[in-house]
């Protein structure tokens, strides 16, 4: 199985500062034949179900504010709020889906300082 | 407007069964694979199986091979995944989640249902 390791486990950022998120694959979720990045990022507030931000590591969901963006390649990825806005407070999980079974990062809390 | 709604809150005694419902509405069920994820609480969400629209074929996690069932009413629109000889660890809200690619898999996902909240308690 691919390990999906994210890190921070948490963090506290004001409004309007850069948050920056990782995630790291036990191994590459690049597929060589296409060059794609089999990483998706998810948004996931209380309450809720999770929502699709990023995937193929960088391209940005339909209706998803240009402040998210994924970047990364092969073992090492970032998820990045360029300014962190009220409504951002969630946990974030990144995800592969190179293989089976599909596995998640732990998550990442980000919090208003 | 895309909607997938999955059945009520369920409490089983460890040993028993429970299956879990999710309705579809606002697209063409047939042409979208649907997988079964589920969040414990406090740990990370866990993918537990994948039915695929294109193939027909389903696909299981090896950790819950044994044990579940994912299911598929197309007349209805509903997917079901059942989930056998439960335990305490088996707590968790359990999410239906579409496949994000039409008539094949993507692996991503692009709607979610709401969650059902499954505890396991003797």
């Amino acid at each position: 199985d691919i390990v999906m390791t994210q890190s921070p486990d948490s963090l506290a950022v004001s409004l309007g500062e850069r948050v920056t998120i990782s995630c790291k694959s036990s191994q590459s979720v690049l597929y060589t034949s296409n060059t794609k990045n089999y990483l998706a990022w998810y948004q996931q507030k209380p309450g809720q179900p999770p929502k699709l931000l990023i995937y193929w590591a960088s391209t940005r969901e339909s209706g998803v504010p240009d402040r998210f963006s994924g970047s990364g390649s092969g073992t090492d990825f970032t998820l990045t709020i360029s300014s962190l806005q009220a409504e951002d407070v969630a946990a974030y999980y990144c995800q592969q889906y190179l293989s089976t079974p599909l596995t998640f990062g732990g998550g990442t809390k980000v919090e208003i300082k | 407007q895309v909607h997938l709604v999955q059945s009520g809150a369920e409490v089983k005694k460890p040993g028993a069964s429970v299956k879990v419902s999710c309705k579809a509405s606002g697209y063409t069920f047939s042409r979208y694979s649907m997988h079964w994820v589920r969040q414990a609480p406090g740990e990370r969400l866990e993918w537990m199986g994948w039915i695929n629209a294109g193939t027909g074929n389903i696909r299981y996690s090896q950790k819950f091979q044994d044990r579940v069932t994912i299911t598929r009413d197309t007349s209805a629109s509903t997917d079901y995944m059942e989930l056998s000889s439960l335990r305490s660890e088996d707590t968790a809200i359990y999410f239906c989640a579409r496949d994000y690619r039409t008539m094949d898999l993507s692996g991503y996902f692009d709607y979610w249902g709401q969650g059902t909240l499954l505890t396991v308690s003797s």
